[in-house]
């Protein structure tokens, strides 16, 4: 059975410029989740789905940062403008309805912004 | 005060050590709790879940003290491949997982 899936992998930009990250979770799994993971550190929750509704989103820099899985299965999080602050890994993971504690990471997207 | 609190270490041990490690945790309301682990550049995956009257599974040992709101992990024999990063996470009421910082662990010959 495939994994979580994202893409790209590593991704370079310069501040200000605008970036997306995609992922698509395991065939199945209706809860989607987006981290952060700064080095030496563990994920940080940006947002989190059921199906296709966000339901906690509390965490997202609303400024500059969007997501949306429109038709409940692979979903995309957009930067817009890139600071420095934000290189960092961005983490996808999906989960069974009333399972979130297992939850299927994918290799996630390497971001530095230069 | 962070919510999950670990030592970041780095836990340096020979092959075939006795390790532990704990995790304080600030939120009494905590529901349940978990160890992941994360290999040197690649995603966390759930190790075990931690239960209060502990539980084990092979060399691993994992348990959870409500009154003083800490858990624990220890690993007996430690292999090589153990090194890792074990991440201390917990799942507060409304199922969102909050992971602590992370305690590094080398396995050396």
């Amino acid at each position: 059975e495939a994994g979580v899936v994202q893409s790209p992998r590593y991704k370079i930009i310069e501040k200000k410029q605008p970036v997306a990250f995609w992922c698509n979770p395991i065939s199945g799994h209706n809860t989607l989740y987006w981290y952060l993971q700064n080095l030496g550190q563990g994920p940080e929750l940006l947002i989190r789905y059921e199906n296709e509704e966000a339901v906690d989103d509390s965490q997202l820099p609303k400024d500059r940062f969007s997501a949306e899985r429109l038709k409940g299965v692979d979903s995309t999080l957009k930067i817009q403008p890139a600071e420095l602050g934000d290189s960092a890994v961005y983490l996808c993971a999906s989960s069974l309805a009333g399972r979130g504690y297992e939850q299927y990471f994918g290799p996630g997207t390497r971001l530095t912004v230069t | 005060r962070k919510e999950v609190e670990q030592d970041p270490g780095p836990f340096n041990v020979p092959e075939g050590a006795t390790v532990a490690f704990n995790c304080t945790y600030s939120n009494s309301a905590s529901q349940s709790f978990f160890w992941y682990r994360q290999d040197c550049r690649k995603e966390p995956k759930l190790l075990m879940s931690v239960y209060s009257s502990g539980n084990e599974d092979g060399r691993f040992t994992a348990q959870l003290n409500r009154a003083s709101q800490y858990i624990s992990l220890l690993i007996r024999d430690s292999k090589l491949s153990d090194s890792a990063t074990y991440l201390c996470v917990l799942s507060s009421n409304t199922g969102k997982l909050i992971f602590g910082q992370g305690t590094t662990l080398q396995v050396k010959p």
